[in-house]
């Protein structure tokens, strides 16, 4: 079993729809969650952190059940600039501390 | 610098010779990662530098692949002998430190062709 799971997608969705993925991960201690944003052919940059009250950012939302091991992410009035894949990325509190990055969820918005 | 630098940005080679990529983080974070990407697939680690600990060496793929990391700051991704399956985006990242709640800011990558 992975780490970290997504599904791969792709999530295609009409402008201005709005859009969920969901990220599970095996290890209970992990301590710090995270949103990346890869767009093609480009690194992945950072866009948000998951705290454990919730917590939003503009027209994005990121979720996380500790219970229930795992991390969403919630995209309101998708834009076609939305259009990307999406990496769930947690840092495992026992296993050096490292980030441990999912395989992401690819997200198509179309006209 | 304002953001983590790389270079090369693209690198073609033939195969057999040896690369050197150069890493420059952030200034001020202790933390550097080394990554590959493969077109189309994920993020694979491969080598970490903490400080002054030794680093964590667990994701180099073969004994062709080194790393340094010299007064805390530059590092030099060497790859001898280079392969095709070589070819690859390789992506460094800097962190404020290895734990906490801090995220990866990553560099641009170098993109790399063994021909």
């Amino acid at each position: 079993r992975k780490e970290v799971e997504q599904d791969p997608g792709p999530f295609n969705v009409p402008e201005g729809a709005t859009v969920a993925f969901n990220c599970t991960y095996s290890n209970s201690a992990s301590q710090s969650f995270f949103w990346y944003r890869q767009d093609c052919r480009k690194e992945p940059k950072l866009l948000m952190s998951v705290y454990s009250s919730g917590n939003e950012d503009g027209r994005f939302t990121a979720q996380l059940n500790r219970a229930s091991q795992y991390i969403s992410l919630l995209i309101r009035d998708s834009k076609l600039s939305d259009s990307a894949t999406y990496l769930c990325v947690v840092r495992l509190g026992n296993a050096g501390n490292m980030l441990t990055f999912g395989g992401g969820t690819r997200l198509m918005v179309k006209p | 610098g304002a953001g983590v630098s790389q270079s090369p940005s693209n690198k073609v080679t033939e195969k057999g010779k040896d690369v050197e990529l150069r890493c420059d983080p952030i200034s001020g974070h202790t933390a550097l990662y080394w990554y590959r990407q493969s077109l189309g697939q994920g993020l694979e680690f491969l080598i970490y530098f903490q400080g002054n600990s030794a680093p964590d060496k667990s994701g180099l793929p073969s004994d062709r692949f080194s790393a340094e990391r010299t007064g805390g700051s530059v590092s030099t991704l060497t790859i001898q002998r280079t392969q095709q399956e070589d070819s690859a985006v390789y992506l460094c990242a800097s962190s404020l430190t290895h734990t906490g709640p801090y995220g990866y800011t990553f560099g641009s990558g170098t993109r790399l062709t063994v021909v």
